[in-house]
């Protein structure tokens, strides 16, 4: 059974990047859609943007200017950059895998933008 | 605002059935795009609840049943339970964000 966790810093400073990856376990990536999503304290879900097992890529319209999705297979991680953040970017920042649904979801981390 | 619409809470007594109404437009669940639902418990992840618009996955209880007509889609959870007290949003796709995944505001449930 395929799990995710994210890592990354807890606290990031307004304009600075955001980078958080999300490490595979127990399967391989190479099917599937690999995603972002994240939820601001208090309220709902907010899809970011996927990278496909092919490397193909599509983003959320209104962070596409702001993010990158990567993937690097060899080690079974894939990555969120999103540049510039301000406080309205602070969230729990979700990965999550599937086709047509989110099947599997990692635990989430907590990304504070503060200075 | 969400390009999918839920009511932001339901409630019901143990035992009742409620259900949780998903509404789009003919460009997202109209369009004949799966919609799918996951639950939220307190401090957690959320968990894929329905897929494919009446799906369950392998574990949930079949308590819990999805349904779409036209461009709305509903979840039913019956013989409510106190552990069902939770968030739940819907999710399908929308042409006009380049195939943008999108959820739902969010349903809480409280049972009363």
């Amino acid at each position: 059974q395929v799990q995710l966790q994210e890592s990354g810093p807890g606290l990031v400073k307004p304009s600075e990047t955001l980078s958080l990856t999300c490490t595979v376990s127990g399967g391989s990536m190479r099917n599937f859609y690999w995603s972002w999503i994240r939820q601001p304290p208090g309220k709902g879900l907010e899809w970011i943007g996927y990278i496909y097992y092919t490397g193909s890529t599509n983003y959320n319209p209104s962070l596409r200017s702001r993010i990158t999705i990567s993937k690097d297979t060899s080690k079974n991680q894939f990555s969120l950059k999103m540049n510039s953040v301000t406080a309205a970017d602070t969230a729990v920042y979700y990965c999550a895998t599937g086709y047509d649904a989110f099947d599997i979801w990692g635990q989430g981390t907590m990304v504070t933008v503060s200075s | 605002q969400s390009v999918l619409t839920q009511p932001p809470s339901v409630s019901g007594a143990p035992g009742q059935r409620v259900t949780i109404s998903c509404t789009g437009s003919s460009a997202n669940i109209g369009a004949g795009y799966n919609v799918n639902w996951y639950q939220q418990l307190p401090g957690t992840a959320p968990k894929l609840l329905i897929y494919g618009n009446s799906n369950r996955p392998s574990g949930v209880p079949d308590r819990f049943s999805g349904s779409k007509s036209g461009t709305s889609a509903s979840l039913a959870i019956t013989g409510l339970q106190a552990e069902d007290e939770a968030d739940y949003y819907c999710q399908s796709y929308d042409n006009r964000l380049s195939g943008s995944k999108v959820f739902g505001g969010g349903t809480r449930l409280t049972v009363l």
